[in-house]
C-alpha cells in the first residue's frame, strides 16, 4: 500500500539558517507533491505543489524538490525565522483528480531566536 | 473571499452518543472532504463529496457518513461515539482545479468521555 513517512522527530535550528524537510514515499508514482503548513490548533495551510515533471518549485523563502528517482521531495525554508516554527506536512494524492489526500505524518521545525 | 468554516469549534460528547459536524467551503468549491487528525494516526481521509455525490471513501466504520447539499456546505455524522472517536475533525475544500490543493477549515475538536 501506498506510504508516506517524515521524519518524525522535530528539527530544531537557528534563526537564519536554512531547514530541510524530507518526505519519501513507496509503492506509489504521484501525479504531483504538495507541502502544507499547520499551526497547533489550527487545520493545514496549503503552501507549495510540484508536479511529477518539475525538479524544483520556489516561492518566497520556500524552496520544493521532487525526485521521481528516489521518491523524495525536500522541503527548504531559507534565512529561517522563528515565526516559521510549525509543523509541516507532505501529501500526496489518494487517487486522480479528487479532493482525496494522503498525508504523512508531519514534521514539527522549531527555529530559535 | 471567506475561508472554510466549521461548527461547532468544540464539542464533547459521552459514548454512545451521535454527533453531527457542519462545514461551509469557501464560494465556488464543489468539493468537501473531510478529515480526522489524531496524535497517533496523523491525518486520515475520510469521505470526499462533490456536487452532493460521495466520490471517495476512507477506511472508516460504517458509523462515520456524510452528506452534502446543493449548496456545497456539508455535514459528518458519527453514530454511537467511542472514546477512540476522539480527535480534531477538519474540514476541507477544493476549487476541482487539476492539481486539487485544499483549503482547510479550523476543524471541530471532538472529545468524547
Amino acid at each position: 500500500s501506498q506510504k508516506i513517512e517524515q521524519n518524525s522527530e522535530a528539527l530544531n535550528i537557528q534563526e537564519g539558517k536554512t531547514a530541510t524537510l524530507t518526505c519519501n514515499y513507496t509503492n506509489y508514482s504521484p501525479a504531483y507533491l504538495q507541502w502544507y503548513r499547520q499551526d497547533p490548533g489550527r487545520g493545514p495551510v496549503f503552501l507549495l505543489l510540484i508536479r511529477e515533471n518539475e525538479k524544483e518549485k520556489r516561492k518566497e523563502r520556500l524552496k520544493v524538490t521532487f525526485d521521481t528517482t528516489l521518491k523524495q521531495s525536500l522541503f527548504h525554508i531559507t534565512a529561517s525565522q522563528p515565526a516559521d516554527s510549525a509543523t509541516y506536512l507532505c501529501a500526496l494524492p489518494g487517487s486522480s483528480n479528487t479532493g482525496k489526500l494522503i498525508f504523512g505524518q508531519g514534521t514539527t521545525l522549531q527555529v530559535k531566536p | 473571499k471567506a475561508g472554510v468554516t466549521q461548527t461547532p469549534r468544540y464539542l464533547i460528547k459521552t459514548r454512545g452518543q451521535q454527533v453531527t459536524l457542519s462545514c461551509s467551503p469557501i464560494s465556488g468549491h464543489r468539493s468537501v472532504s473531510w478529515y480526522q487528525q489524531t496524535p497517533g494516526q496523523g491525518l486520515q481521509f475520510l469521505f470526499e463529496y462533490f456536487s452532493e455525490t460521495q466520490r471517495n471513501k476512507g477506511n472508516f466504520p460504517g458509523r462515520f457518513s456524510g452528506r452534502q447539499f446543493s449548496n456545497s456546505r456539508s455535514e459528518m455524522n458519527v453514530s454511537t461515539l467511542e472514546l477512540g472517536d476522539s480527535a480534531l475533525y477538519l474540514c476541507a475544500s477544493s476549487s476541482q482545479g487539476q492539481y486539487n490543493e485544499q483549503y482547510f477549515g479550523p476543524g471541530t475538536r471532538l472529545t468524547v468521555t
